[in-house]
């Protein structure tokens, strides 16, 4: 079975500043895919990014960018630039071809004014 | 539709009653996902359908717990003899997911919240 574990319940980073929200997984797949995705207040999960593992190149959407470590088996997310709006819970998620998602524990993120 | 819908957000019941809680998926979306979130928790996979495979019920924690997916649209969630313990919310989740294009992106509803008195 694959597992997703975040080992960081909580995380807290001033304003304008960078965080690193750490995510491993255990698989013995070679194709497969990762995701995280943002759970704010209002509960709505949105994705961030997606990461397939055989795109060597790490996946960047604007202020945010992975940090994928096939071999390790680690995929972190950057968040660069942090906002307020950052403020939300972070889940990883695992996914084969074609089956279900697994999903991390979650990270809860606090952006400080 | 344009995102996923889930209906009631919000319910209130008691103890020992059923509910039923809907998901209509993103128009097209063959894959359908159940999830149960409990309070300041992650995502307890519940079950799993793919287009028209049988679906995959490995989560579902108990047999009050049932769900179906009518004309690979519209599923339906179903708790009988609800019990506190099933206080959660839970969220739906589509995706265009196959086994031949690979993870598509999930998109989540609002989700269901349960409150069982």
């Amino acid at each position: 079975a694959q597992t997703v574990t975040q080992s960081q319940p909580e995380m807290s980073v001033q304003e304008a500043e960078t965080v690193t929200l750490s995510c491993t997984y255990d698989t013995s797949e070679s194709n497969y895919y990762l995701f995280w995705y943002k759970q704010p207040p209002s509960r709505q999960m949105i994705l961030v990014i997606r990461q397939e593992a055989y795109k060597q190149q790490n996946a960047t959407e604007n202020r945010f960018s992975v940090n994928f470590q096939k071999a390790a088996k680690s995929f972190s997310l950057k968040i660069s630039d942090s906002q307020l709006g950052d403020t939300a819970m972070y889940f990883c998620a695992f996914a084969r071809t074609g089956n279900q998602f697994y999903f991390g524990t979650g990270t809860s993120l606090t952006v400080i004014p | 539709g344009a995102g996923v819908s889930q209906s009631p957000s919000n319910k209130v019941t008691e103890k020992g009653k059923d509910v039923e809680l809907r998901c209509d998926p993103i128009s097209g979306h063959t894959a359908l996902y159940w999830y149960r979130q409990s309070l300041g928790q992650g995502l307890e996979f519940l079950i799993y359908f793919q287009g028209n495979s049988a679906p995959d019920k490995s989560g579902l924690p108990s047999d009050r717990f049932s769900a179906e997916r009518t004309g690979g649209s519209v599923s339906t969630l179903t708790i009988q003899r609800t019990q506190q313990e099933d206080s959660a919310v839970y969220l739906c989740a589509s995706s265009s997911q196959s086994r031949v294009s690979g993870a598509n992106v999930l998109t989540f509803g609002a989700g269901s919240r349960l409150t069982v008195l």
